[in-house]
Formats: structure tokens, C-alpha cells, sequence
């Protein structure tokens, strides 16, 4: 199994733009994480889908960020417009079952905006 | 308010020695909680998943430990290697009929010197 997929790896914007953040689950799971770490912060809880229905956005900072999981196996993540303040490493996980099932965690997207 | 406190914040110790760190959390109702390790640009790796009825679980040289009556955790890493300098991160989980959302603590930064 290849684990949870990211893409990109790294991505550098200029404030203002838009920026999509892609991630492939493990075959199987059908709960997926996204979270945003930073050194300040550590890890924050975006949002979390279950069978492709987002249970809980409460993490989602403001309306400039919105997740979508058009199918079962895939996610995006995009901010638009984005800022400074959202340079981060952001993460997806993805598990069997949610609830108390443990994560699996991408490789991350390292993401710098100018 | 949900929250895992986790000390030290870092820890240096040399090649070969022990070492224990430590979880506090104010999560309730508890379903379970665990320990990840995060090597450097990469995702947090599972390490160990306790439910409040264990209170001790092993995986190799790790070990971690649960009271939960006084709701903390320690995870003990024995005959320490250099491939295990990285952040350890404490993780709880609360029980829930619905959404699911897990609490992070901030990690404790450890680096094995030779």
C-alpha cells in the first residue's frame, strides 16, 4: 500500500493567490483529517469528513478555507486568497473508521506564502 | 476545555539511556489515547493506542503507560538510539455518539546525542 498521498510537497505563493492542496487516501479508509501544523501552534484539527460528509469544520480558521472530497479516495483543501499567516505544514490522515481508529498521516505540504 | 499538556517541552539525553515523557489531559469522557512520533518533515507515526481499561501497552523499546484515574501518560523509551530523535506527540481522544475530534498536545521535542 502506498500510505496517504500529498500533493504538492512544497508550494510557495504570493499572498493573495489561490492555493489547492491535494491528498489520496489509504484504500479502505473512509475517514479522512486535515490539519495544519505550525511551530507557534503544533498540530490544528481542520476538518474532518466521514464517507466523504464533513462532520466537523469547527478548525477551518475562516471562510478564505474550504475542503472538499468530491469522491471517497480523494480531498482537496484549498485557500483562496491566501496570506502570510497561513504558512504552515499541512497534513492529511486517513483511517478505516474514524472514531478511534488510528490515523495515518501524509508526508505533508509545506506551504510558504509571500 | 479539552486539552493535553505534554513535558518536557524538549530533552536532550545521550545515546543509550533511558528517558520518560510525560501526557496530561483534561479529556472526557476518555475512549482512548496515544502516543505518535514525528521525525523531522515527515507525518506523525502511531506508536501505541491505550483504552482507559489498559495501562500499559509496548512496542519495542516504547512503552507507555495510563492511569486514568489522574488522567496522565508517560511514554518510556529504553536503551535510546539516534533514530529516535524526534517529537513525541500525546493524542486523546474523547468518546463521542457523533462527530469525533481528537486533542493534541504540543509534543516534547527529544534528541539522542552519541
Amino acid at each position: 500500500d502506498a500510505g496517504v498521498i500529498q500533493s504538492p510537497r512544497h508550494e510557495v505563493t504570493e499572498m493573495g493567490q489561490e492555493v489547492t492542496l491535494r491528498c489520496k487516501l489509504i484504500s479502505g479508509h473512509n475517514s479522512l483529517f486535515w490539519y495544519r501544523q505550525t511551530m507557534m501552534r503544533g498540530l490544528e484539527l481542520l476538518i474532518y469528513f466521514n464517507n466523504n460528509v464533513p462532520i466537523d469544520d469547527s478548525g477551518m480558521p475562516e471562510d478564505r478555507f474550504s475542503a472538499k472530497m468530491p469522491n471517497a479516495s480523494f480531498s482537496t483543501l484549498k485557500i483562496q486568497p491566501s496570506e502570510p499567516r497561513d504558512s504552515a505544514v499541512y497534513f492529511c490522515a486517513s483511517t478505516r473508521a474514524g472514531g478511534t481508529d488510528t490515523q495515518y498521516f501524509g508526508p505533508g505540504t509545506r506551504l510558504t506564502v509571500l | 476545555k479539552n486539552q493535553v499538556e505534554q513535558s518536557p517541552q524538549s530533552l536532550i539525553i545521550l545515546e543509550g539511556k533511558n528517558c520518560t515523557l510525560q501526557c496530561n489531559y483534561t479529556v472526557s469522557p476518555f475512549s482512548n489515547l496515544r502516543w505518535y512520533k514525528q521525525d523531522t518533515g515527515r507525518g506523525p507515526v502511531s506508536l501505541t493506542i491505550m483504552t482507559f481499561s489498559e495501562n500499559t501497552k509496548s512496542n519495542g523499546r516504547y512503552t507507555a503507560t495510563l492511569d486514568a484515574d489522574t488522567k496522565q501518560s508517560s511514554l518510556h523509551i529504553t536503551a535510546s538510539q539516534l533514530s529516535d530523535s524526534a517529537s513525541y506527540i500525546c493524542v486523546v481522544s474523547p468518546t463521542s455518539g457523533g462527530s469525533y475530534i481528537p486533542t493534541f498536545g504540543r509534543g516534547t521535542s527529544l534528541i539522542v546525542h552519541p
